[in-house]
């Protein structure tokens, strides 16, 4: 069965600090790796892609992993601001036919001042 | 550009009104989705369309549902509401199906539904 699994449920740091976010999948075929992140009220926005054959990408202060082997992902947050705070959302594609996307349940993260 | 909106933005509905979300895009896209997202469930596809005038179902597809009769309307029927409609409401839009490298969903501000 595809299934995509966070976690931390929730995690909360002091601003300044780093966090890692990690994903679990077990989508085959696998095509590509989303991470979004949603502010509260919002909808989600994507922050980077990862397909099979990139192991590392970085948006600003997000740096997001894939290691297609153990189908695991990681997005790492470094020196977070209280903007960071917002659920992050881990999205699989599936590369066939039914063009299956699976999300998974979201880490919320709460940055306190 | 306004991306993707969504009308209304709230609202509240007794059990057994009917009623009908509307979501837009200007970006020309193919592909338009339509979710729900409920505390400690994330989101779930109700169904989408991949092109003008035609939809399919997606994960929780009961009890609602769709129309795509012009390529940047995506429409979201409830005939009868429940209480376990309660939820927020996303639509989406992407240039491409999941496997392309640009699948990106361009996801709307969201509806709040509650049903009483």
């Amino acid at each position: 069965k595809n299934q995509v699994e966070q976690s931390p449920q929730s995690l909360i740091i002091l601003e300044g600090k780093n966090c890692t976010l990690q994903c679990n999948y077990t989508v085959s075929p696998f095509s590509n790796l989303r991470w979004y992140k949603q502010d509260t009220g919002r909808g989600p926005v994507s922050l980077t892609i990862m397909t099979f054959s990139e192991n590392t990408k970085s948006n600003g202060r997000y740096t997001a992993t894939l290691d297609a082997d153990t189908k695991q992902s990681s997005l790492h947050i470094t020196a977070s601001q209280l903007s960071d705070s917002a659920s992050y959302i881990c999205v699989v594609s599936a590369g066939n036919r039914d063009d299956k996307i699976i999300f998974g349940k979201g880490t919320r993260l709460h940055i306190l001042p | 550009n306004a991306g993707v909106t969504q009308t209304p933005k709230f609202r509240v509905l007794k059990t057994g009104q009917s009623m009908t979300l509307l979501c837009a895009q200007d970006m020309n896209h193919e592909y338009m989705y339509w979710y729900r997202q409920d505390p400690g469930m994330g989101l779930r596809l109700i169904h989408y369309s991949v092109g003008e005038g035609t939809t399919a179902k997606g994960e929780v597809p009961d009890g609602y549902n769709v129309s795509r009769l012009k390529k940047q309307n995506f429409l979201l029927g409830l005939e009868s509401a429940a209480p376990s409609q309660t939820s927020v409401y996303f639509c989406a839009s992407s240039p491409q199906p999941s496997g392309g490298l640009y699948n990106e969903q361009f996801f709307g501000p969201g509806t709040r539904l509650t049903v009483l």
